[in-house]
Formats: C-alpha cells, sequence, structure tokens
C-alpha cells in the first residue's frame, strides 16, 4: 500500500524568507503523480503544485517549487518570499496512474507565517 | 472560478441516528468522491463515484455508508447508524475527468459531530 509521510508538524518562517517543507512517501509503482495541497483556514483544499513521476524537471508555480527526489522518494515543497496568506496546512498527496484516482494524503504540515 | 460546495458545514447528530452530507459537485464534472479527516489524522479516502456506481471503496466504507447521485446535481454521504467515531471532516471532491493529471477540486468540507 502506499503511504505518504510528513515529519514536521508545523513550521514557521518570517514573512519574506524562505520555507521547505518535507514529504516522503512510498509505492512500488513507477509512474504516479505527487501533488501539494494547502488548506487554510477557511478549510477549502487547494492544489498547490502538481509533479509527475516520470519528468524528471522538477515543478514550479510562481513562488512555489519542488523538490522531486524519486530514489530516495522524497517530495519537499519550498515557498520563496513567504506571505501572509501562505498561512495553511500543507497537505503532501499521492496517486498512482491507474485507478480512480484515489489521492493517500500526508498528515501534514501546520504553516505559520509571522509578519 | 466555480466550486464544490458542501452542506451543512457543520452536523451534530446522535449516535445511532442516519446522517446525508450533502455535496454539489462543479457542473462538468464527471467523477466524485468523498474523503474524511479524523481530527489530528491524515485526510482519508472513502470512495469514488462514476457513472452512477462506486468505482473505488476504502475499507472505511462499510455497510454503514452509501452514496447516491440522486439527481443531476447533487451527491450524497448518507451513514445509517452513526458512531462515536463517525466524527470527522467530511470532503467532497470532484473532478471532470478520470486520471491523475485531472486535479480533484474540494469543498469546504462539512465537520459531523456525533454525540
Amino acid at each position: 500500500a502506499q503511504t505518504v509521510t510528513q515529519s514536521q508538524p508545523e513550521m514557521s518562517v518570517q514573512e519574506a524568507e524562505t520555507v521547505t517543507l518535507s514529504c516522503t512517501y512510498d509505492t512500488s509503482e513507477s509512474d504516479y503523480y505527487l501533488f501539494w495541497y494547502k488548506q487554510p483556514p477557511s478549510r477549502q483544499m487547494i492544489l498547490v503544485i502538481r509533479q509527475e513521476a516520470y519528468k524528471q524537471q522538477n515543478a514550479t508555480e510562481n513562488r512555489f517549487s519542488v523538490n522531486f527526489q524519486k530514489a530516495a522518494k522524497s517530495f519537499s515543497l519550498k515557498i520563496s518570499d513567504s506571505q501572509l496568506g501562505d498561512a495553511a496546512m500543507y497537505f503532501c498527496a499521492y496517486t498512482d496512474s491507474g485507478g480512480y484516482q484515489k489521492v493517500t494524503f500526508g498528515i501534514g504540515t501546520k504553516l505559520q507565517v509571522i509578519p | 472560478e466555480p466550486e464544490v460546495t458542501q452542506t451543512p458545514s457543520h452536523q451534530v447528530t446522535q449516535m445511532g441516528q442516519e446522517v446525508i452530507l450533502r455535496c454539489v459537485p462543479i457542473s462538468n464534472h464527471l467523477y466524485f468522491y468523498w474523503y474524511r479527516q479524523i481530527l489530528g489524522q491524515k485526510v482519508e479516502f472513502l470512495v469514488s463515484f462514476y457513472n452512477n456506481e462506486i468505482s473505488e471503496k476504502s475499507e472505511i466504507f462499510d455497510d454503514q455508508f452509501s452514496v447516491e447521485r440522486p439527481d443531476g446535481s447533487n451527491f450524497t454521504l448518507k451513514i445509517r447508524s452513526t458512531k462515536l467515531e463517525d466524527s470527522a471532516m467530511y470532503f467532497c471532491a470532484s473532478s471532470e475527468r478520470r486520471g491523475p493529471n485531472q486535479p480533484q477540486h474540494f469543498g469546504d468540507g462539512t465537520r459531523l459531530s456525533i454525540l
């Protein structure tokens, strides 16, 4: 079974600084997708960034980028120039390329942004 | 931007009672999902639904649970006889097509409290 592990329950970062959230996963599949979701206090989960396992290039989305290490099964999220609106729970997630897109989530990392 | 909407935002129910959680997926989406998040734990997949039938379900989704798309817009999760351990945040999600490159759009969630 696939598992997703986030070992940092809480993180904090000064506004305008950079922070990296860690995630590791375990799978026997070779083709899969990884995601970071953001869940602000308003509760709706929003997709931040997505990485396809067969792509070696790390995904970037404005101030958000990932460091995808397939051999190490590591998928960290870097947030540059942190803003107050980045404060949220961040969930690392995984899905196979087959099936009906069941998403497996990590337990989440609560990010606090300090003004 | 279209959103997945869930009602109610908070439901309080006596143990043993039936509860129905409602979701309105994005209108052109064809795949629907329910997840739950027990306080302090991971978001867990419950069930996926397509073409008026269950596509995949987890071991959590036992005979007490059922899903239905009673009309062209609503997607419901019914818990037949609630237990204390059913207390959780329940998230509905939808996607336009099948496949991990089709992002799931999540609703705000319904907080279910069983007394």
